[in-house]
């Protein structure tokens, strides 16, 4: 298996610009989960999803983050407008129930 | 309280010596522990779980006391190639897994 994929692997992007961040979970893996790694906060959860379904969101910080998994496959993280504040390494990880999780290689994202 | 605490370090030793890092989780609850290890501009990987009896792979031993609720992980004759950010990470059941921010540590030559 590749592992928890993401794309892209950086991305520069001005003030106001909408990012949108993408990740593959490891084929089979019932959880998907997104964080957000900042020298000052260290990793935060943003959100999960179980089977497709957003279980928990209260980690995404305001209206202008917004995640989707349309399929078993596939999940995007969206930032609208994006701020300066947003910068960081996001990363993307999958699991079994219960079981150890597998990250991606991460995004780092700059808002300029 | 953080959920999980750790010293944030860094810790500079020199190769060969041991060191030991701990942590601190407030959720009694918690079940599942782990020790995740990050490189510099890489993303976290799963060093080894940690039970509840304590546990060894190779150089590395990993302890849990629930009383206290903390966790501990032993290097023994550090190499320069353990330099990295050492995370302690906590799960209650099937809930996801709440990161310490990280020990830094940097062995030296």
């Amino acid at each position: 298996d590749a592992g928890v994929i993401q794309s892209p692997r950086h991305e520069v992007t001005e003030m106001g610009q909408e990012v949108t961040l993408r990740c593959k979970p490891i084929s089979g893996h019932d959880y998907l989960f997104w964080y957000r790694q900042t020298m000052m906060r260290g990793l935060e959860l943003l959100i999960y999803f179980n089977n497709n379904v957003p279980i928990d969101d209260s980690g995404m910080p305001e209206d202008r983050f917004s995640a989707k998994m349309p399929n078993a496959s596939f999940s995007t993280l969206k930032i609208q407008p994006s701020e300066p504040r947003d910068s960081a390494v996001y990363f993307c990880a999958s699991s079994l129930p219960g079981r150890v999780a597998f990250f991606g290689q991460g995004t780092r994202l700059t808002v300029v | 309280r953080k959920e999980v605490e750790q010293d944030p370090g860094p810790f500079n030793v020199p190769e060969g010596a041991t060191v030991a890092f701990n942590c601190t989780y407030s959720n009694s609850a918690s079940q599942s522990f782990f020790w995740y290890r990050q490189d510099c501009r890489k993303e976290p990987k799963l060093l080894m779980s940690v039970y509840s009896s304590g546990n060894e792979d190779g150089r590395f031993t990993a302890q849990l006391n629930r009383a206290s609720q903390y966790i501990s992980l032993l290097i023994r004759d550090s190499k320069l190639s353990d330099s990295a950010t050492y995370l302690c990470v906590v799960s209650s059941g099937n809930t996801p897994l709440v990161f310490g921010k990280g020990t830094r540590l940097s062995v030296i030559a």
